[in-house]
């Protein structure tokens, strides 16, 4: 079964700043796609990046990035120049092939200081 | 303009009632579905509709109840609602498969 873990429960970071985000997955498919989702103290699900498992090259979305790693299994998100409305949960996340449904990790709780 | 709606945002009922939220997506997506958030924050998959046809149903109690009248509508109803239930129901759309999925602004449903 597909298992996706974040270790981080919870991070803080300085405003301007560079912060890492780790997420690992175990999954027996060859292709496959990865989420980072993000959900503010408003509660609202915001998708921030994905990553085709296919894909080479490291998927950027201006200050967010992710360093994939097939052979680890291993999924990080990136924020440069932190912002104070970074601060959020973040979850990292698998969808099945068959079906979609997401299978979430269980968050990293993130704060940006001034 | 929203994408994936809800209603209600806020559900404040007492043991033993029933209950119905509704959700709406004007993405023109395949599928729907829905979504328990509990306490500590973790998203769990409940239900999952394509084209008005269940295709994901988790070990959800039977009191749990999904309806999709059209590909643009999933509603969720709750029969007899126990303390347990208190959590935020999101719902999300995606045009199927393993395709990023869009999430309404969630439901807190609080059972007292």
């Amino acid at each position: 079964a597909q298992t996706v873990t974040q270790s981080q429960p919870e991070m803080s970071v300085q405003e301007a700043e560079t912060v890492t985000l780790s997420c690992t997955y175990d999954t027996s498919e060859n292709n496959y796609y990865l989420f980072w989702y993000k959900q503010p103290p408003s509660r609202q699900m915001i998708l921030v990046i994905r990553q085709e498992a296919y894909k080479q090259q490291n998927a950027t979305e201006n200050r967010f990035s992710v360093n994939f790693q097939k052979a680890a299994k291993s999924f990080s998100l990136k924020i440069s120049d932190s912002q104070l409305g970074d601060t959020a949960m973040y979850f990292c996340a698998f969808p099945y092939n068959q079906g979609g449904k997401l299978i979430f990790g269980q968050g990293t709780e993130l704060s940006v200081k001034p | 303009d929203t994408a994936v709606s809800q209603t209600p945002k806020y559900l404040v009922t007492q043991m033993g009632n029933d209950k119905s939220i509704k959700c709406e997506q004007n993405l023109g997506h395949d599928t729907m579905y829905w979504y328990k958030q509990d306490s500590k924050k973790f998203l769990k998959i409940m239900f999952s509709y394509n084209n008005k046809e269940l295709i994901i149903n988790e070990t959800v109690p039977n009191r749990f109840s999904p309806k999709s009248p059209d590909k643009a509508h999933l509603n969720l109803h709750i029969n007899s609602l126990e303390l347990g239930d208190s959590a935020v129901y999101f719902c999300a759309s995606s045009r199927g498969g393993p395709s990023e999925q869009y999430f309404g602004p969630g439901t807190r449903l609080t059972v007292t």
